[in-house]
C-alpha cells in the first residue's frame, strides 16, 4: 500500500527562526509519484501549498521549499524564517500523475510565537 | 468562483439513523473526491467520480456507506444505520482530471452521532 509520515505532530518556534517539517513516503502502487504540501490555517479550509510531480525537483510557495528526493523517499518542508502568519496545521500528500484519492500524513500544527 | 460547497457544515445523528452529505465541485471540474478526517486515522480517502462515473471506492467502508453522483454539480455521500465510530469530518475536493492537478478541498462536514 501507499503511506505517508510525517513524524513530528506539533512544532512550536520563534518568529524569523528557520523551520523544518519531516515527510517520507512509502508506495507499492504509483509508479511516479506526486507529492503535495497542503495547508490549513485557522478558520479557514484546506489549501494547496505547493507540488512537486518530478524526482529531483524542488517546490516553493509563500517562502517554503520542498524537494522531492526519491533516494531516500522524502520530501521535507523547510523555510528560512517563519512569521507568526505561518501557524497552521501541514499535511503532506502522496498521489499519482492522474487524477485519484490523495494518501495523506498525520500533519504537523506549526504554531510560531513572537 | 465559490469554492467547493459541502452542505450542512455540521450534522447531528442518533446511532442507526441515515445521514445525506452534500457536495457541490467546482463548474468545470470533473473530478470529485470525498475523504473522512478524525484525530485518530487523519485523512483517509474514500472515494472519486470522474464525470460521475464512480472511478475508485477503495477506501469505502464496506457496509452503510455509499457515494453517488448523479450530475456533474453535486455529490452525495450517505451513511445508513450511523455508529459513534462514524464520527468524523467529512471532506469533498474537486480538481480537473488531468495530470498534475490540485484538488480543492471544500470546508467540510462535521458529523457527530451521538
Amino acid at each position: 500500500g501507499d503511506s505517508v509520515t510525517q513524524t513530528e505532530g506539533q512544532v512550536t518556534v520563534s518568529e524569523s527562526k528557520s523551520l523544518i517539517i519531516n515527510c517520507t513516503y512509502s508506495t507499492t502502487s504509483i509508479a511516479y509519484p506526486n507529492l503535495f504540501w497542503y495547508v490549513r490555517y485557522p478558520g479557514e479550509g484546506l489549501q494547496l501549498l505547493l507540488k512537486v510531480i518530478t524526482a529531483g525537483q524542488k517546490g516553493s510557495s509563500r517562502g517554503f521549499e520542498a524537494t522531492y528526493n526519491k533516494e531516500t523517499t522524502s520530501f521535507h518542508l523547510q523555510k528560512a524564517s517563519v512569521q507568526e502568519s505561518d501557524s497552521a496545521v501541514y499535511y503532506c500528500a502522496l498521489g499519482g500523475n492522474y487524477a485519484q484519492g490523495l494518501t495523506f500524513g498525520l500533519g504537523t500544527r506549526v504554531s510560531v510565537f513572537p | 468562483n465559490a469554492g467547493v460547497i459541502q452542505t450542512p457544515r455540521h450534522k447531528v445523528t442518533g446511532k442507526g439513523q441515515e445521514a445525506t452529505l452534500w457536495c457541490e465541485p467546482i463548474s468545470g471540474h470533473s473530478a470529485v473526491f470525498w475523504y473522512r478526517q478524525t484525530i485518530v486515522q487523519g485523512l483517509e480517502f474514500l472515494t472519486y467520480f470522474r464525470n460521475q462515473a464512480p472511478i475508485d471506492d477503495s477506501g469505502m467502508p464496506k457496509e452503510r456507506f455509499s457515494a453517488q453522483m448523479p450530475n456533474q454539480s453535486h455529490s452525495t455521500l450517505k451513511i445508513q444505520s450511523t455508529q459513534p465510530q462514524d464520527s468524523a469530518v467529512y471532506l469533498c475536493a474537486s480538481s480537473l482530471a488531468r495530470s498534475s492537478y490540485e484538488q480543492y478541498f471544500g470546508p467540510g462536514t462535521r458529523l457527530t452521532v451521538l
